[in-house]
């Protein structure tokens, strides 16, 4: 029944290490979003794709990186964690032709030590 | 710039007590507005939103939100609140052509028996 869904549901990792989140959806969707919301914080968009086309926000920094191998997968690569970068990611999805409603997965939370 | 504001960060309410959750948006056109709701450790569900059309909009969970462009206002009510309605809510505004959110900073309802 779930249609957004994220592994694993927490992550830890060590400082440096690199770790990779997973985000697929059961929706068909042609968007899909990564935030990052880290404690008592509002969520922050750190990239899309639409379709294969990648857009990164412009603060977004060089250590996370994407990848969208097929309409249904996107990953969350953090090539070296920092202490700052312990947050939820949430992943989320959007019909591009015919909505304007994003629908969240229920996020990874990453623990870095 | 576009921005959202959510000027209360705690608020509390007992159980059956009416709820207003406060929303106010800087944007220059007619903007597209959103409500989610987030429990803790969860992704994000979205109650309602507002494109165009009627002000009043009716979402689920028995929530309803105003849209009031004088007052630059989206606020979020619920005549009668549940012990599960204890949660954050995060206002969230629709910004550029694929549709980035905007979130304000959250209130966190605690609702006392």
């Amino acid at each position: 029944d779930a249609m957004v869904i994220q592994n694993p549901r927490y992550q830890v990792t060590q400082f440096g290490k690199p770790v990779t989140l997973s985000c697929s959806q059961t929706l068909n969707h042609n968007v899909m979003y990564w935030y990052q919301q880290k404690s008592s914080q509002a969520p922050k968009l750190l990239f899309h794709y639409y379709d294969k086309d990648f857009n990164n926000e412009a603060d977004t920094p060089d250590n996370f990186q994407s990848r969208r191998p097929n309409t249904s997968f996107c990953f969350l690569d953090i090539r070296s964690p920092g202490l700052g970068d312990a947050a939820m990611y949430l992943c989320a999805t959007r019909d591009g032709s015919s909505t304007d409603t994003q629908y969240f997965g229920p996020g990874t939370r990453l623990t870095v030590l | 710039a576009q921005s959202v504001t959510q000027p209360d960060i705690h608020i509390t309410v007992s159980e059956g007590a009416s709820l207003e959750l406060r929303c106010n948006y800087s944007y220059g056109a007619t903007p597209y507005l959103f409500w989610y709701v987030q429990s803790p450790g969860q992704g994000l569900q979205l109650l309602l939103k507002y494109f165009s059309g009627d002000t009043l909009v009716q979402g689920i969970k028995g929530f309803e939100a105003e849209f009031k462009r004088s007052q630059s206002s989206f606020n979020l009510r619920k005549p009668s609140v549940h012990w599960s309605d204890a949660a954050e809510y995060f206002c969230a505004g629709r910004s550029g052509g694929y549709n980035k959110l905007i979130f304000g900073a959250g209130t966190r309802l605690a609702v006392h028996p």
